[in-house]
């Protein structure tokens, strides 16, 4: 079964400064789908962005970019020039690629405030 | 392009009564998704359809919850009677179905509506 874990329950950051979130995860499958999404306290879900794993380069969407390191099982997501809407819960999530029944494994998240 | 619409935004019943919940995906996508998000937690997938068939509903509560999506569209999701641990936000998502490849693509959330049990 596959497991997502975000060791960092809160973080905290100044704007305009970055910030690097974590997430490791575990599966047997060889391809599969990464996602990172945004919740701000109106509590709608919002994709921040997505790493397919046979894709060996980095998905970045604007001030947000994702470390993904296949071999050690893990996709941080670095939040460069943080502004104060960036506060908000972040997600990590996986998806495998194949079959009908393809549910986003979620982790418990991490809570990051941006402080003027 | 119009994303994932969800009516009501809040609800607040008293516990026993009846709620519904509506969702209107992304014009064109196959797969609708309900989860259900206790505070402090992260999403729980409560029932997915393809098309107006269900894929997953393992972890639904059938004694109380139900959903239909009966033209392939829309969907409504029940609580019948509500309990007091059902307070929670109830998402819907949807996602396109690739014919050609046979996968579901990424998931796209709606606002949410805010369930208070009291």
């Amino acid at each position: 079964a596959q497991t997502v874990t975000q060791s960092q329950p809160e973080m905290s950051v100044q704007e305009a400064e970055t910030v690097t979130l974590s997430c490791t995860y575990d599966t047997s499958e060889s391809n599969y789908y990464l996602f990172w999404y945004k919740q701000p306290p109106s509590r709608q879900m919002i994709l921040v962005i997505r790493q397919e794993a046979y894709k060996q380069q980095n998905a970045t969407e604007n001030r947000f970019s994702v470390n993904f390191q296949k071999a050690a099982k893990s996709f941080s997501l670095k939040i460069s020039d943080s502004q104060l809407g960036d506060t908000a819960m972040y997600f990590c999530a996986f998806m495998k690629h194949a079959g009908n029944n393809r549910k986003l494994i979620w982790g418990l998240g991490t809570s990051l405030a941006v402080n003027p | 392009e119009a994303g994932v619409a969800q009516s009501p935004r809040y609800k607040i019943i008293e516990k026993r009564q009846s709620v519904a919940f509506w969702c209107n995906p992304i014009s064109g996508h196959a797969t609708l998704y309900w989860y259900q998000q206790i505070l402090g937690q992260g999403p729980k997938l409560l029932i997915q359809f393809q098309n107006n068939g269900v894929v997953d509903d393992s972890q639904l509560p059938k004694d109380r919850f139900s959903a239909e999506r009966l033209k392939g569209v829309d969907s409504t999701l029940k609580i019948q009677p509500a309990k007091l641990e059902d307070s929670a936000v109830y998402l819907c998502a949807s996602s396109l179905w690739d014919i050609r490849k046979g996968v579901t693509d990424t998931q796209y959330f709606g606002p949410g509506t805010r369930l208070t049990v009291l």
